[in-house]
């Protein structure tokens, strides 16, 4: 399974773009990038996918070099409710079935 | 609705009581999955299913235990919890085990164990 690593936190003000970046130097060739935003005292929440190159969906970009070991999620125009903690999981089906979360980035958007 | 539920949804118990934590699943997944969540560790898995009657360890199986034998269904049970058992529990879902496939989670269970 490939480590990840992020950085621990992240002030941002509303209405800026914040790019959390997470490094996966071990990536495995069938692995996929997932990003998960956890509020507290609730489940985290699926934001979105990709395996190479850019995907966007109507709440983030994901944005994964040609050589895959690291990727940057993008939230533009952030609120106060996008306050939270963001994970970078990165997993696929070889190595094990196995699920690893890492520390998460905290992101606090200020007024 | 798709959804992933977990019951109870708090719980307070003493050292030594078997309990169980239930968790289920609309969704027809194949692969169920217990997380704990302790401040300062983030989320570290517990045991997973990837079907009916395979489930495997995680990172931190001790003092758990699961069984799968209904594809919705996933109880987890503490035969004999301790304090250190106490954490916020979260059930997921995901189609299948690849991850290309995103997990749903549970609301949670917070569990005390005095």
């Amino acid at each position: 399974l490939a480590k990840t690593t992020q950085p621990i936190s992240m002030d941002s003000y509303e209405g800026q773009e914040v790019n959390i970046t997470c490094s996966h130097n071990n990536i495995a060739t069938n692995d996929y990038i997932t990003w998960y935003q956890q509020f507290p005292s609730q489940g985290p929440r699926f934001i979105i996918q990709g395996y190479k190159t850019k995907v966007t969906n109507e709440v983030a970009s994901l944005f994964i070099p040609a050589d895959r070991k690291s990727s940057t999620l993008s939230l533009p125009r952030v609120s106060l409710s996008d306050t939270a903690v963001y994970y970078c999981l990165v997993a696929g089906n070889t190595g094990g079935f196995k699920t690893i979360f890492g520390a998460g980035t905290r992101l606090f958007v200020k007024a | 609705e798709a959804q992933v539920t977990q019951n109870p949804r708090y719980l307070i118990t003493v050292t030594g009581k078997k309990l169980t934590v239930t968790c289920s699943q609309n969704m027809n997944h194949e692969y169920m999955s217990w997380y704990r969540q302790d401040p300062g560790l983030g989320l570290r898995q517990i045991y997973y299913s990837m079907n009916v009657e395979v489930t495997d360890k995680g990172d931190v199986p001790e003092g758990y235990k699961v069984s799968r034998k209904e594809k919705r269904n996933f109880p987890l049970i503490l035969e004999s919890p301790s304090p250190n058992q106490t954490s916020l529990y979260f059930c997921a879902s995901s189609l299948t085990a690849s991850g290309s496939y995103e997990q749903y989670f549970g609301p949670g269970t917070r569990l005390t164990v005095t």
